[in-house]
């Protein structure tokens, strides 16, 4: 089974600080993403990875950057944290034969003040 | 532009009835879409997927509907259980590629006993 983790489950910070939210997966899933959750929009792509250092873009990208220098390790950086930002963020893996299916991790509630 | 929208922000059923989740997509080239379901501090979980060459797929309770000419799906949940009380995500490929997944906002779904 696939088993992902995040750390930490939650963090308050203040605005203009650096945050750093981790992702491990415990297989070698090659495709990883990361979300944010917010009410109104439900879930939105922020980046993504497809192999260690090759990652994209997604629909809501802007502050936001990535690094994956482990297959299983994903790593998302807000440089300096605004109060937009404070969501509740997923991790994901792709699974399932054609990688179509994407299994989640317990999020990670972030409070920006 | 949304690509899978889902209109109804809310749903109140009793236990025991039909509960109807829909979902609306854009992109007649999709050729799969799932649903997820998602509880309070929580990650979202994988519920039932439907691929383009089927207009039914079921899974106990849960029967998921598509539509392709009118592109619509829906999830059908029958008889609805109190447990089954959560958001209900609709989801597609995008159309960066099949290993990205967009999301619609979401349904709220309430079950009263």
């Amino acid at each position: 089974d696939a088993g992902i983790t995040q750390s930490p489950r939650h963090k308050v910070t203040e605005t203009g600080t650096p945050v750093t939210l981790r992702c491990h997966q415990t297989e070698n899933h090659r495709y990883m993403y990361w979300y944010r959750q917010d009410p109104g929009h439900g879930l939105r792509l922020i980046h993504y990875s497809y192999g260690v250092k090759d990652t994209d873009k997604g629909e809501v990208s802007d502050g936001y950057s990535v690094s994956r220098s482990k297959t299983e390790d994903f790593l998302l950086t807000l440089e300096s944290a605004t109060s937009s930002q404070t969501s509740v963020y997923f991790c994901a893996i792709a699974v399932g034969r054609s990688d179509n299916e994407q299994f989640f991790g317990p999020g990670t509630r972030l409070t920006v003040l | 532009d949304q690509q899978v929208k889902q209109n109804s922000p809310s749903l109140s059923v009793q236990e025991g009835r039909i509960s109807i989740l829909n979902c609306d997509y854009t992109n007649s080239m999709f050729d799969y879409f799932l649903w997820y379901k998602k509880y309070p501090a929580e990650g979202p979980t994988f519920l039932i997927s439907i691929s383009s060459i089927k207009d039914k797929n079921e899974d106990g309770r849960f029967t998921v509907f598509l539509n392709k000419s009118a592109k619509h799906l829906s999830l059908h949940i029958v008889p609805s259980q109190p447990g089954d009380s959560a958001v209900y995500f609709c989801a597609g490929p995008s159309q960066g590629g099949s290993e990205k997944l967009v999301f619609g906002k979401g349904t709220k779904l309430t079950v009263n006993p």
